[in-house]
């Protein structure tokens, strides 16, 4: 079954240090990858996606994520965090081949930044 | 929260009775969805619409009624066989642009409770 897996329920780091929040992905092809963000009581923000080439993606408010496919992951980063971005993280995956357009969405991580 | 407006922000459904939630986009998107947020559970997919006048079931659309009349809306009717309605209801659309596509645009969501 395709599926996407955050394993971290929540990821806690100190304000200026690196922020990672882990995505690891079961799907057959090349699939296209999204990290989106969702503040509390809000709607979901597109941050970034891979679709192809570069495998190091830069997104919205500093954020960035790489692509390994050996490892079939889609990490997403950020160089040294900020309080507000303390929020829900989540991964999603589609394939391209299908055009139902339809994401597989992971449960989503937790990031608490620290002061 | 971008061109999608959700209304209304919270609801409250009396036991036995159909509610329905009004989702409006004016992003010009052929493509728009349904989602039910729960705690720890993620996005789940309700109903899907990749046209007007053509919709398809989710992954939990068994007590859940949609329509597509026109491109801008797609309204979903939370009947009163949905024995667990209460949750956290986001629409979403997306285009068709080969950039674009699979990238979807979330309303704010619509909190819906049980009396």
């Amino acid at each position: 079954a395709q599926s996407v897996a955050q394993p971290e329920d929540q990821v806690n780091v100190a304000e200026g240090n690196p922020l990672t929040v882990k995505c690891t992905y079961s799907v057959s092809g090349n699939p296209y990858l999204f990290w989106y963000v969702q503040y509390p009581n809000r709607g979901l923000q597109f941050l970034l996606k891979y679709i192809t080439g570069d495998n190091l993606v830069k997104g919205s408010y500093g954020f960035e994520a790489e692509f390994n496919k050996s490892q079939t992951s889609f990490h997403l980063k950020k160089p040294s965090a900020l309080v507000s971005d303390s929020a829900l993280y989540f991964c999603a995956v589609t394939l391209p081949a299908g055009n139902n357009r339809k994401l597989i969405w992971g449960l989503g991580t937790s990031l608490a930044v620290n002061p | 929260d971008g061109g999608i407006t959700q209304s209304p922000k919270y609801l409250f459904r009396k036991e036995g009775q159909n509610v329905t939630l009004s989702c409006e986009q004016n992003l010009n998107h052929d493509a728009m969805y349904w989602y039910r947020q729960d705690p720890g559970q993620g996005l789940r997919l309700i109903y899907y619409s990749q046209i007007v006048n053509d919709f398809q079931k989710g992954d939990i659309a068994e007590g859940y009624s949609v329509s597509r009349e026109k491109k801008e809306s797609f309204p979903l009717t939370v009947t009163s066989a949905q024995k667990n309605p209460t949750a956290f209801y986001l629409c979403a659309s997306s285009d068709t642009g080969y950039w674009t596509k699979n990238i979807q645009y979330f309303g704010a969501g619509t909190r819906l409770s049980v009396l």
